[in-house]
């Protein structure tokens, strides 16, 4: 079945520290992937996305993740955390056949101490 | 440009009652696709809306029903609420044409269901 795994669910960084969320995929084909950010009492902003193309994918407020085919990963990182990265992290397959639909992960809150 | 609006922010039903949730998609959009988000997980697709069709839809009973209209915009009907209903509605508009389908999201309805 087509899905979308983040392990955990809750990360928690000190302010400057790496921040890194984790996402893996189960498909034969890989889908185009997605990452969200959800503040509180908020819908959902995408943060960045992989399609085609350059598997670094650049996204904003300093995000980055990088698409790997070989482990059916697209794993977020920011070098730096900041207080305001705190928030819920949503990553999203969008599959063969599936046109628009997006399949979610379950999500992982990030927690960032001062 | 205005974004994806829903309405209303919030709503309390008790059980068995009926729910209407509206959405406006994002201006030039025509597709509309409807998420649940229960507390704690990721959003969950119920179904997408194109050309006042339902195209595809998840794993939610038939007491999930919707529409759209000529000006794209959407409704999601519920009825014989269940406690269980309870969660986040996230409308997400979207190209039917677009090349990658990018969605864009909703702030959401919250529906409570005592």
């Amino acid at each position: 079945a087509q899905s979308v795994t983040q392990l955990g669910s809750h990360v928690s960084v000190s302010e400057g520290a790496l921040v890194l969320l984790r996402c893996n995929y189960s498909s034969s084909v890989p889908p185009y992937l997605f990452w969200y950010v959800q503040y509180p009492n908020q819908g959902l902003q995408l943060l960045l996305k992989y399609t085609t193309g350059a598997t670094l994918v650049k996204g904003i407020n300093g995000f980055e993740a990088e698409f790997k085919k070989s482990e059916t990963s697209f794993h977020l990182t920011k070098p730096s955390a900041h207080m305001s990265d705190a928030a819920e992290y949503f990553c999203a397959g969008r599959f063969t056949g599936a046109n628009s639909k997006l399949t979610f992960g379950k999500g992982i809150t990030l927690s960032v101490r001062p | 440009d205005a974004g994806v609006t829903q309405s209303p922010t919030h709503l309390i039903k008790t059980r068995g009652q009926q729910v209407t949730l509206r959405c406006s998609p994002k201006s030039g959009h025509d597709t509309v696709s409807w998420y649940q988000q229960a507390l704690g997980q990721g959003p969950q697709f119920i179904f997408q809306y194109y050309e006042e069709e339902e195209r595809q839809r998840g794993n939610f009973p038939d007491r999930f029903s919707g529409h759209q209209f000529p000006n794209y915009s959407s409704e999601l009907n519920v009825n014989a609420l269940l406690l269980g209903d309870s969660a986040l509605y996230l409308c997400a508009s979207s190209l039917w044409e677009g090349v990658y389908n990018e969605q864009f999201f909703g702030p959401g309805t919250r529906l409570t269901v005592l």
